[in-house]
Protein backbone atom coordinates (compact mmCIF):
# COMPACT_ATOMS: atom_id res chain seq x y z
CA UNK A 1 0.00 0.00 0.00
CA UNK A 2 1.17 3.63 -0.40
CA UNK A 3 2.52 5.31 2.20
CA UNK A 4 3.73 8.56 3.39
CA UNK A 5 6.14 8.78 6.42
CA UNK A 6 7.22 11.63 8.21
CA UNK A 7 8.97 11.53 12.18
CA UNK A 8 6.06 11.37 13.81
CA UNK A 9 8.32 12.60 17.51
CA UNK A 10 8.70 16.40 17.59
CA UNK A 11 11.82 18.05 16.52
CA UNK A 12 13.86 20.23 19.22
CA UNK A 13 16.67 22.33 18.30
CA UNK A 14 18.32 26.14 19.36
CA UNK A 15 17.40 28.95 17.37
CA UNK A 16 20.07 29.85 15.03
CA UNK A 17 20.61 26.02 14.33
CA UNK A 18 19.91 23.91 10.98
CA UNK A 19 16.43 21.84 11.21
CA UNK A 20 16.08 18.77 9.26
CA UNK A 21 12.71 17.12 8.67
CA UNK A 22 12.35 13.76 6.87
CA UNK A 23 9.97 12.45 4.29
CA UNK A 24 10.04 8.90 3.17
CA UNK A 25 7.22 7.04 0.86
CA UNK A 26 6.92 3.95 -0.57
CA UNK A 27 4.69 2.77 -3.14
CA UNK A 28 4.60 5.74 -5.11
CA UNK A 29 6.01 7.27 -8.23
CA UNK A 30 5.41 11.08 -7.69
CA UNK A 31 6.37 13.45 -10.17
CA UNK A 32 6.85 15.90 -7.67
CA UNK A 33 6.49 15.91 -3.96
CA UNK A 34 5.38 19.46 -1.92
CA UNK A 35 6.15 20.85 1.73
CA UNK A 36 3.55 22.76 3.50
CA UNK A 37 3.74 24.25 6.89
CA UNK A 38 0.85 24.42 9.70
CA UNK A 39 0.18 26.66 12.62
CA UNK A 40 -1.92 25.40 15.16
CA UNK A 41 -5.69 26.21 14.55
CA UNK A 42 -4.75 26.83 10.87
CA UNK A 43 -5.37 25.37 7.51
CA UNK A 44 -1.62 24.48 6.22
CA UNK A 45 0.53 27.19 3.72
CA UNK A 46 1.89 25.75 0.72
CA UNK A 47 6.08 26.24 1.01
CA UNK A 48 7.84 24.64 -1.82
CA UNK A 49 7.14 22.11 -4.38
CA UNK A 50 10.42 19.88 -6.06
CA UNK A 51 10.01 17.97 -9.27
CA UNK A 52 11.64 14.38 -9.67
CA UNK A 53 14.09 15.84 -12.03
CA UNK A 54 15.09 18.23 -9.48
CA UNK A 55 17.78 17.28 -6.73
CA UNK A 56 17.29 20.63 -4.48
CA UNK A 57 15.62 23.43 -4.24
CA UNK A 58 15.70 26.50 -2.29
CA UNK A 59 13.90 29.21 -1.06
CA UNK A 60 15.17 31.97 1.18
CA UNK A 61 16.48 29.86 4.14
CA UNK A 62 14.61 26.67 3.03
CA UNK A 63 16.25 24.06 1.25
CA UNK A 64 14.18 20.67 -0.38
CA UNK A 65 16.40 17.59 -1.54
CA UNK A 66 14.45 15.08 -3.30
CA UNK A 67 15.90 11.03 -3.85
CA UNK A 68 13.73 9.87 -6.38
CA UNK A 69 15.91 6.59 -5.90
CA UNK A 70 15.86 6.46 -1.90
CA UNK A 71 12.20 7.41 -2.13
CA UNK A 72 13.05 10.47 0.27
CA UNK A 73 12.70 14.16 0.87
CA UNK A 74 14.30 16.22 3.52
CA UNK A 75 12.97 19.71 4.20
CA UNK A 76 15.86 21.94 6.04
CA UNK A 77 15.56 25.28 7.77
CA UNK A 78 18.44 26.99 8.02
CA UNK A 79 19.18 29.91 10.73
CA UNK A 80 15.91 28.39 12.75
CA UNK A 81 14.16 31.43 14.27
CA UNK A 82 11.45 30.86 17.03
CA UNK A 83 8.95 31.54 14.49
CA UNK A 84 9.46 28.53 12.57
CA UNK A 85 8.20 26.48 15.22
CA UNK A 86 5.25 24.80 13.74
CA UNK A 87 3.93 21.58 12.13
CA UNK A 88 5.72 20.37 8.42
CA UNK A 89 3.65 18.84 6.12
CA UNK A 90 5.03 16.16 3.00
CA UNK A 91 2.35 15.98 0.40
CA UNK A 92 2.40 13.87 -2.81
CA UNK A 93 -0.57 13.77 -5.48
CA UNK A 94 -1.54 10.08 -5.99
CA UNK A 95 -0.88 8.74 -9.63
CA UNK A 96 -2.54 10.51 -12.04
CA UNK A 97 -2.51 13.84 -9.85
CA UNK A 98 -6.11 14.12 -8.41
CA UNK A 99 -5.61 13.64 -5.17
CA UNK A 100 -3.02 14.97 -2.96
CA UNK A 101 -2.04 13.00 0.08
CA UNK A 102 -0.28 14.50 3.53
CA UNK A 103 1.80 13.03 5.36
CA UNK A 104 1.29 12.97 9.70
CA UNK A 105 4.16 15.80 9.70
CA UNK A 106 6.56 16.60 12.15
CA UNK A 107 6.32 19.12 14.61
CA UNK A 108 9.31 21.39 15.16
CA UNK A 109 9.83 23.48 18.06
CA UNK A 110 12.83 26.06 18.07
CA UNK A 111 13.67 27.28 21.39
CA UNK A 112 15.28 30.61 21.90
CA UNK B 1 -1.28 35.00 -4.20
CA UNK B 2 -4.46 33.10 -3.70
CA UNK B 3 -7.01 33.01 -1.54
CA UNK B 4 -9.19 30.74 0.24
CA UNK B 5 -11.57 31.52 2.73
CA UNK B 6 -13.56 29.39 4.92
CA UNK B 7 -16.05 30.40 7.51
CA UNK B 8 -16.87 29.97 10.01
CA UNK B 9 -13.95 29.79 11.78
CA UNK B 10 -15.52 28.06 15.22
CA UNK B 11 -19.00 27.21 15.30
CA UNK B 12 -20.67 25.39 18.89
CA UNK B 13 -23.95 23.36 17.90
CA UNK B 14 -26.35 21.15 19.79
CA UNK B 15 -26.76 17.63 18.81
CA UNK B 16 -28.30 17.07 16.29
CA UNK B 17 -28.67 20.07 14.23
CA UNK B 18 -27.14 20.54 10.89
CA UNK B 19 -23.98 22.58 10.49
CA UNK B 20 -22.35 24.20 7.02
CA UNK B 21 -19.32 25.24 6.38
CA UNK B 22 -18.45 27.44 3.09
CA UNK B 23 -15.66 27.48 1.08
CA UNK B 24 -14.40 30.07 -1.01
CA UNK B 25 -11.85 31.11 -3.39
CA UNK B 26 -11.45 34.65 -3.62
CA UNK B 27 -9.60 35.30 -6.34
CA UNK B 28 -9.28 32.13 -8.50
CA UNK B 29 -11.01 29.54 -10.04
CA UNK B 30 -10.93 25.97 -8.45
CA UNK B 31 -12.89 23.16 -10.30
CA UNK B 32 -11.92 21.25 -7.52
CA UNK B 33 -11.96 21.43 -4.29
CA UNK B 34 -10.89 19.32 -1.03
CA UNK B 35 -12.56 19.13 2.57
CA UNK B 36 -10.50 17.33 5.09
CA UNK B 37 -11.07 16.92 8.67
CA UNK B 38 -8.03 16.70 11.47
CA UNK B 39 -8.10 15.21 14.71
CA UNK B 40 -5.77 17.24 17.30
CA UNK B 41 -2.02 16.43 17.03
CA UNK B 42 -2.79 13.73 13.85
CA UNK B 43 -2.21 14.87 9.92
CA UNK B 44 -5.36 15.92 7.63
CA UNK B 45 -7.63 12.93 6.38
CA UNK B 46 -9.33 13.75 3.27
CA UNK B 47 -12.90 13.49 3.16
CA UNK B 48 -14.26 14.48 -0.53
CA UNK B 49 -13.02 15.62 -3.38
CA UNK B 50 -15.49 18.20 -4.57
CA UNK B 51 -16.23 19.00 -8.61
CA UNK B 52 -18.15 21.84 -9.94
CA UNK B 53 -21.48 20.70 -11.20
CA UNK B 54 -21.23 17.31 -10.34
CA UNK B 55 -21.69 15.19 -7.50
CA UNK B 56 -18.52 14.82 -4.87
CA UNK B 57 -16.58 11.58 -4.78
CA UNK B 58 -16.22 10.50 -1.04
CA UNK B 59 -13.28 8.75 0.48
CA UNK B 60 -14.00 5.03 1.47
CA UNK B 61 -15.91 5.24 5.26
CA UNK B 62 -16.69 8.67 5.12
CA UNK B 63 -20.72 8.93 5.00
CA UNK B 64 -22.24 10.72 2.12
CA UNK B 65 -25.79 11.58 3.54
CA UNK B 66 -23.75 12.92 6.86
CA UNK B 67 -21.39 15.15 5.44
CA UNK B 68 -23.31 16.80 2.26
CA UNK B 69 -20.84 18.68 -0.25
CA UNK B 70 -22.25 20.90 -2.95
CA UNK B 71 -20.06 22.73 -5.29
CA UNK B 72 -22.31 24.98 -7.50
CA UNK B 73 -19.95 27.63 -8.98
CA UNK B 74 -16.29 27.49 -9.29
CA UNK B 75 -15.46 29.77 -6.68
CA UNK B 76 -17.61 28.11 -3.81
CA UNK B 77 -17.97 24.60 -1.86
CA UNK B 78 -20.14 23.89 0.97
CA UNK B 79 -19.87 21.24 3.36
CA UNK B 80 -22.88 20.56 5.79
CA UNK B 81 -22.45 18.09 8.31
CA UNK B 82 -26.07 16.72 8.71
CA UNK B 83 -27.64 15.67 12.27
CA UNK B 84 -24.60 16.71 14.00
CA UNK B 85 -23.25 14.15 17.41
CA UNK B 86 -20.59 14.81 19.70
CA UNK B 87 -18.11 12.26 17.68
CA UNK B 88 -18.33 15.10 14.95
CA UNK B 89 -16.55 17.22 16.17
CA UNK B 90 -12.91 17.92 14.69
CA UNK B 91 -11.31 20.61 12.69
CA UNK B 92 -12.68 20.83 9.17
CA UNK B 93 -10.35 22.05 6.32
CA UNK B 94 -10.93 22.65 2.98
CA UNK B 95 -8.38 23.03 -0.26
CA UNK B 96 -8.70 24.12 -3.87
CA UNK B 97 -6.47 23.58 -6.74
CA UNK B 98 -6.73 27.00 -9.44
CA UNK B 99 -8.50 25.55 -12.59
CA UNK B 100 -5.68 27.27 -14.92
CA UNK B 101 -2.13 27.45 -14.53
CA UNK B 102 0.10 24.93 -13.07
CA UNK B 103 -2.61 23.46 -10.57
CA UNK B 104 -0.29 21.44 -8.57
CA UNK B 105 -0.06 23.38 -5.49
CA UNK B 106 -3.16 23.49 -2.89
CA UNK B 107 -4.50 26.53 -1.16
CA UNK B 108 -5.99 26.21 2.07
CA UNK B 109 -9.23 27.82 3.93
CA UNK B 110 -7.95 28.74 7.71
CA UNK B 111 -10.36 25.85 8.58
CA UNK B 112 -13.49 25.61 11.01
CA UNK B 113 -12.80 24.30 14.52
CA UNK B 114 -16.50 22.31 15.18
CA UNK B 115 -18.08 21.30 18.24
CA UNK B 116 -21.02 19.29 19.28
CA UNK B 117 -22.38 19.50 22.63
Amino acid sequence: SQKIEQNSEALNIQEGKTATLTCNYTNYSPAYLQWYRQDPGRGPVFLLLIRENEKEKRKERLKVTFDTTLKQSLFHITASQPADSATYLCALDETGGFKTIFGAGTRLFVKA
Amino acid sequence: GAVVSQHPSWVICKSGTSVKIECRSLDFQATTMFWYRQFPKQSLMLMATSNEGSKATYEQGVEKDKFLINHASLTLSTLTVTSAHPEDSSFYICSAKPTTGRNEKLFFGSGTQLSVL
